[in-house]
Parts: structure tokens; sequence; C-alpha cells
């Protein structure tokens, strides 16, 4: 079992850019939340998809969107980006009746 | 105020000692609670999850929860220098609800 997968493991942007990140889930997950992590902070909860659909958003503007697939993986996309989108970005997968959730090792997001 | 509050360290213990980790919380709602362990550069890996109050032990490690003071402990013993890393809670009102954070403990364990 590979786990929760994210790519790129780093990215470099610059101030206005947009970014796309990408999450496969734990085999037999069909839930994906994102996080954002801050350094020397705790994660924020960005939003959460099932069924390929939004179901929980967290204090994140409209500039933080996302998309499930059929296969259960999952983008986060942010529009113009600002230096404070620096950060850590996790991806956590479950099983919808599950109580516990899985993270991946996150993608380093730096904005110029 | 934060929902949940956590002392960041460090914490720094030599190896063999008894370590004890805390978060409390204001949301009376909040049924699970988890331990989380993230090492620097890496994602958070479940340590302990914990519904409503009580204790759970799992090898060296014990997690409790004091619904009634808004409290939560770990606890680590015999402290090894491979424990050293941050120590995140977190705490949702229910499976489908998001989770809350506190900002992560950091520890040290010296030879």
């Amino acid at each position: 079992d590979a786990g929760v997968t994210q790519s790129p493991t780093h990215l470099i942007k610059t101030r206005g850019q947009q970014v796309t990140l990408r999450c496969s889930p734990k085999s037999g997950h069909d839930t994906v939340s994102w996080y954002q992590q801050a350094l020397g902070q705790g994660p924020q909860f960005i939003f959460q998809y099932y069924e390929e659909e939004e179901r929980q958003r967290g204090n994140f503007p409209d500039r933080f969107s996302g998309h499930q697939f059929p296969n259960y993986s999952s983008e986060l996309n942010v529009n113009a980006l600002l230096l404070g989108d620096s950060a850590l970005y996790l991806c956590a997968s479950r099983w919808t009746g599950g109580e516990t959730q899985y993270f991946g090792p996150g993608t380093r997001l730096l904005v110029l | 105020q934060k929902e949940v509050e956590q002392d960041p360290g460090p914490l720094s213990v030599p190896e063999g000692a008894i370590v004890s980790l805390n978060c409390t919380y204001s949301n009376s709602a909040f049924q699970y609670f988890m331990w989380y362990r993230q090492y620097s550069r890496k994602g958070p890996e479940l340590l302990m999850y914990t519904y409503s109050s009580g204790n759970k032990e799992d090898g060296r490690f014990t997690a409790q929860v004091d619904k009634s003071s808004k409290y939560i402990s770990l606890f680590i013993r015999d402290s090894q220098p491979s424990d050293s890393a941050t120590y995140l809670c977190a705490m949702s009102a229910g499976a489908n609800y998001q989770l809350i954070w506190g900002a992560g403990t950091k520890l040290i364990i010296k030879p």
C-alpha cells in the first residue's frame, strides 16, 4: 500500500501566478481533505472532497479551489498567489465511514 | 483565544525520561482527539486516537482525555532520540467534521 502520495514535493512560484497540487489517496479511501501548514504552526483546514464534491470548507478565500476525480484523486488550485501562500500543503485521506485520516508528505510551496 | 492551545516548546529531555505533552481546548463539542507526530519536512503521522474521555495505551505511548477539564495529554515512556519531532494534537466534534489543530510542541530527546 503506497499510502497517500502528493506531487510535486517542492514548488517555487512568483506572486500572481497560479499553482496546481495533486494528491492520490490511500487505497480504499474516498474522502480527501487539504490543509495548509505555515512554518511553526498546526495545519489549517482548507476543504474536503467526497464523491467529487466539496463537502466542507475552512476559512480560505475563493482563490483556493479544488477538484476530486472519479478515482478519488484530488487537485488543489491556488490562483493569484500571494507571498503569504508560502507553506506546506498537506493532503489527507480516509474512508468516509472511518474516523481517522492519513496524511501525505506534503508539497512545499514557496512564493517569491 | 484559539480553540486549541498547545505549548510550542521546545521541550528538551534526556533519553529514557518520561515525556508529558498537553493541549487544552475550549469547545465542549469536541469528541474525537488525536495525537500526530511530524518529523521535519514530513507530513503528520497518526500516533494515537481517542474517542470521548479516558485513557488509551499503545506501546510506549499513553493518551489521556479529561473532558471535564478540556485537557488532553500524551505520555511517552522510555523516550528515545528517534522520538525527537513535533507533536500535534488535533480534535473534532464528529467523524465528518474538520480537525482543529494545536500549533505543535517540538520535542528534543538528548542521547
